[in-house]
């Protein structure tokens, strides 16, 4: 199993600051199948990021991934006030179990 | 585009089977080489994915929940299901229908309680 840990656990930054949040894979993520889910409070996970790198539909381009292997970034430019929300990683490869990381909180400074 | 909705019973007793159904909207569930998860989230806690079944029928499950899980798919209906048996409080979580990485259900919340 492959096992991803995010970091930090909470992130406090404030609006307009650049936020950039960690994923570490206890091994190699097949085909960088590696994507970012932002989650607010009583809803369902939102695809950020899948590849590793490709924003999914609809996504502002201050949203960026990066990262092969064991090691992969989320890159948040500038900060907007939506942007306050638990971010999750996620590796998808065909080679189950499918896991995820523990969560980064990123807060309102 | 396609679309997922979780339904079942939100209330369960312990020992009891969890039944949920995930209704596929937009698109058929046989299209593309795709496969379709069960994710689970506990109230302020991670994910944990569940199992995954392909149009096939066939499975995996996720190891720590391998003896009590079951999923199946009706392709007539465009649906696929779960089933988690012997239920325990441990199991309430918010459920989600998955077609990761692109496309979620809206999640239902299951309570075990008695």
């Amino acid at each position: 199993e492959i096992v991803l840990t995010q970091s930090p656990g909470t992130l406090s930054l404030s609006p307009g600051q650049r936020a950039t949040l960690s994923c570490r894979a206890s091994q190699s993520v097949s085909g960088n199948y590696l994507a970012w889910y932002q989650q607010k409070p009583g809803q369902a996970p939102r695809l950020l990021i899948y590849g590793a790198s490709n924003r999914a539909t609809g996504i502002p381009d201050r949203f960026s991934g990066s990262g092969s292997g064991t090691d992969f970034t989320l890159t948040i430019s500038r900060l907007d006030p939506e942007d306050f929300a638990v971010y999750h990683c996620h590796q998808y490869g065909l080679s189950p179990p499918v896991t995820f990381g523990q969560g980064t909180r990123l807060e309102i400074k | 585009q396609v679309q997922l909705q979780e339904s079942g019973p939100g209330l369960l007793k312990p020992s009891q089977t969890l039944s949920l159904t995930c209704t596929v909207s937009g698109g058929s569930i046989t299209s593309g080489s795709y496969y379709w998860s069960w994710i689970r989230q506990p109230a302020g806690k991670g994910l944990e994915w569940v199992g995954r079944i392909y149009t096939s029928g066939s499975t995996i499950y996720n190891p720590s929940l391998k003896s009590r899980v079951t999923m199946s798919v009706d392709t007539s209906k465009n649906q696929f299901s779960l089933k988690l048996s012997s239920v325990t409080a441990a199991d309430t979580a918010v459920y989600y229908c998955a077609r990761p990485p692109h496309v979620w259900g809206q999640g239902t919340l299951v309570t075990v309680s008695s």
